[in-house]
């Protein structure tokens, strides 16, 4: 089974769709849960930590199911601009080997 | 607001030449990473470097690999005797030590011939 495992799309929505991504995590003992937007070939950018309660910042939601390891996104009233690649990011308790999964890509269209 | 910056942007070596790419964090991060993205495939972790000393590292980062932060700003990842599949974009992230939050540079896309 592989450290982090996302669909890998692509998900193709017109604009204002709702979508939602999803991924599991192998290893229990995870801590630090983050979503990353990446645009071709651009560095990863920080989209949102995700917390055990949930959080939401404007049109996007994450949700934590430590139980099931799982972890998802949720997109609100898509954007165009919101097209990229969407990675799910693990890190370890105790430990900083950060795992990358291979990133959910996303198409908004008009 | 702050940001992570790289150079060079773009490095072209030979074979067998060694390279040192270069990475600012975040002043105020003590947490610094580096990380390879071949082209097509997931980014993947190298490297992490904390209070001067490597905190952990992959297994990519074998002796070909080395890390150093030689003044108070800096953070290199030198690779020596570069081979054909060290060619990839190397990204450099550094974090605060509450929230762990990577914040990553531009990268620098690394082409050996």
């Amino acid at each position: 089974r592989k450290e982090v495992e996302q669909d890998p799309g692509p998900f193709n929505v017109p604009e204002g769709a709702t979508v939602a991504f999803n991924c599991t995590y192998s290893n229990s003992a995870s801590q630090s849960f983050f979503w990353y937007r990446q645009d071709c070939r651009k560095e990863p950018k920080l989209l949102m930590s995700v917390y055990s309660s949930g959080n939401e910042d404007g049109r996007f939601t994450a949700q934590l199911n430590r139980a099931s390891q799982y972890i998802s996104l949720l997109i609100r009233d898509s954007k165009l601009s919101d097209s990229a690649t969407y990675l799910c990011v693990v890190m370890p308790t105790g430990g900083f080997k950060t795992i990358f999964g291979a990133g959910t890509r996303l198409f908004v269209k008009a | 607001e702050p940001e992570v910056t790289q150079t060079p942007s773009h490095q072209v070596t030979q074979m067998g030449q060694e390279v040192i790419l270069r990475c600012v964090p975040i002043s105020n991060h003590l947490y610094f990473y580096w990380y390879r993205q071949i082209l097509g495939q997931k980014v993947e972790f190298l490297v992490s470097f904390y209070n001067n000393e490597i905190s952990e590292k992959s297994e990519i980062f074998d002796d070909q690999f080395s890390v150093e932060r030689p003044d108070g700003s800096n953070f290199t990842l030198k690779i020596r005797s570069t081979k054909l599949e060290d060619s990839a974009m190397y990204f450099c992230a550094s974090s605060d030590s509450i929230t762990y939050e990577q914040y990553f540079g531009p990268g620098t896309r690394l082409t050996v011939t």
